[in-house]
């Protein structure tokens, strides 16, 4: 299994500005993906971050609000930009093989 | 913006009973299931998993059955201890989306010493 690390692990930050996670793997992998989990709720797929690729988004999610950068097979950010109340939430980082799917420990966000 | 509380369904149980938490899952063209264990403050673990082709998949202390006819999934954990007491998500992947992981709605376990 990947070891997976995310940095920040917690942030409270003012409305209207940006945060940037860093999400760092232990080994080599193609697909990482980003998830948002809001209080109490299951986790929601934000993005898919392959290396050498623009993000694909899913719907609901839109590159200006949550750029993704993916440098190399180990490393991807996530950036929560213009921040408002609503996107208090935990963000967290996974990754996969052809089958099983690991996450990370996840970034939890408060926007006030 | 409005305040979500936690909405979980639960399931409680007494500390060495056997505990069976189900999902409906959404997707007939679902390729593979993994179960995930959520304690407060953590990343989602992994538990199991079982592909479309199999019905039945066993752990240690833990079985996954799928029932594609009526899409539907279950965990059973034997002799349910505190330490198993968390959110439990089941998630479903169909190969050609892209490999993404789609979750369930969840449910909190509690488990009664």
């Amino acid at each position: 299994s990947a070891v997976i690390s995310q940095k920040p692990s917690r942030d409270i930050c003012q409305r209207g500005t940006s945060l940037t996670i860093q999400c760092q793997v232990d080994s080599q992998v193609t697909m990482m993906f980003w998830y948002r989990q809001q209080p109490g709720q299951s986790l929601t797929l934000i993005a898919t971050a392959n290396q050498g690729s623009e993000a694909t988004y899913e719907s609901g999610f839109v590159i200006d609000k949550f750029p993704i950068s993916r440098p190399n097979l180990t490393f991807s950010t996530l950036t929560v930009s213009n921040m408002s109340p609503e996107d208090s939430s935990i963000y967290l980082c996974s990754v996969s093989g052809y089958d099983e799917q690991y996450f990370g420990p996840g970034t939890r966000l408060t926007v006030t | 913006g409005e305040s979500v509380g936690l909405h979980l369904p639960t399931l409680s149980v007494q500390e060495g009973d056997n505990s069976i938490i189900n999902c409906a899952y959404s997707n007939s063209a679902s390729d593979y299931f993994i179960w995930y264990k959520q304690e407060s403050g953590k990343g989602p673990q992994f538990i199991i998993d079982i592909r479309s082709n199999m019905n039945k998949r066993q752990g240690q202390r833990v079985t996954v059955l799928l029932n594609k006819t009526v899409k539907h999934l279950s965990l059973q954990i034997a002799a349910t201890q505190p330490g198993d007491s968390a959110v439990y998500f089941c998630a479903e992947k169909e190969y050609n989306q892209g490999g993404k992981l789609i979750f369930g709605q969840g449910t909190e376990l509690s488990v009664k010493p």
